[in-house]
């Protein structure tokens, strides 16, 4: 299984809204990231877990909470959201450690986003 | 700062060859990133390069100048499926912190 699956695939929520995004993997990955990608834009970096623990937050409004509550499993909670917040949500994972390539990231196919 | 460079868009025939360029500045380096996407979709895997030379795998070669700062994507016997954008991506220092170009669209007509 070289897949990272992510729900739902598209989303459509108000301003006072709280929703989760979610994704899983299961290729033992132990690195997992959240990028935001806006139309026509490269992905930017929002989050990284490492054996479950946050590692690094790029800065990111706290109205976004990432969660990973196994090593499988990663999930971004999104409360009081702005219409700019509105853009595709990716998800990557990779693997850890020494060797060439081993940061190599497998993306979902994201959640399509918009703040109304 | 980071600085990451590519064209915006690049239009190729059906079987010709497409040459995409990225050209970086970065505080560090520690390998660089080609990643294909389609619209509406993940990006997805292509090549990695981290020292010096040509890499090839099938119709995609991928080649790296550190010293030089610079790296291309080669396409060839472009096929319609081909037509996405292509992403150059740099490890600059912390593992799995990538940045991203703003990636170069390539349409392929027939």
């Amino acid at each position: 299984d070289t897949e990272v699956t992510q729900t739902p695939k598209h989303l459509v929520m108000g301003m006072t809204n709280k929703k989760s995004l979610k994704c899983e993997q299961h290729m033992g990955h132990r690195a997992m990231y959240w990028y935001k990608q806006k139309a026509k834009k490269p992905p930017e970096l929002m989050f990284v877990y490492s054996y479950e623990k946050l590692s690094i937050n790029e800065s990111v409004p706290s109205r976004f909470s990432p969660e990973c509550p196994n090593s499988s499993l990663l999930n971004l909670h999104l409360h009081a959201l702005q219409p700019e917040d509105s853009a595709l949500y990716l998800c990557a994972s990779s693997q850890m450690g020494v060797g060439p390539g081993n940061e190599k990231l497998f993306f979902g196919s994201g959640t399509q986003l918009s703040v109304l | 700062g980071q600085n990451i460079d590519q064209p915006t868009e690049m239009t190729a025939t059906e079987g010709a060859i497409v040459q995409i360029n990225c050209t970086y500045q970065t505080s560090g380096f520690n390998g660089l990133f080609w990643y294909q996407q389609h619209a509406g979709e993940a990006p997805t895997f292509l090549s990695y390069n981290v020292l010096d030379g040509l890499e090839e795998k099938g119709r995609f070669s991928s080649f790296l100048s550190r010293s030089k700062g610079y790296s291309y994507l080669l396409l060839k016997e472009l096929q319609m499926k081909d037509s996405a954008s292509y992403l150059c991506a740099v490890k600059a220092d912390s593992w799995g912190k990538l940045q991203f170009g703003a990636g170069t669209q390539v349409v392929v007509t027939p």
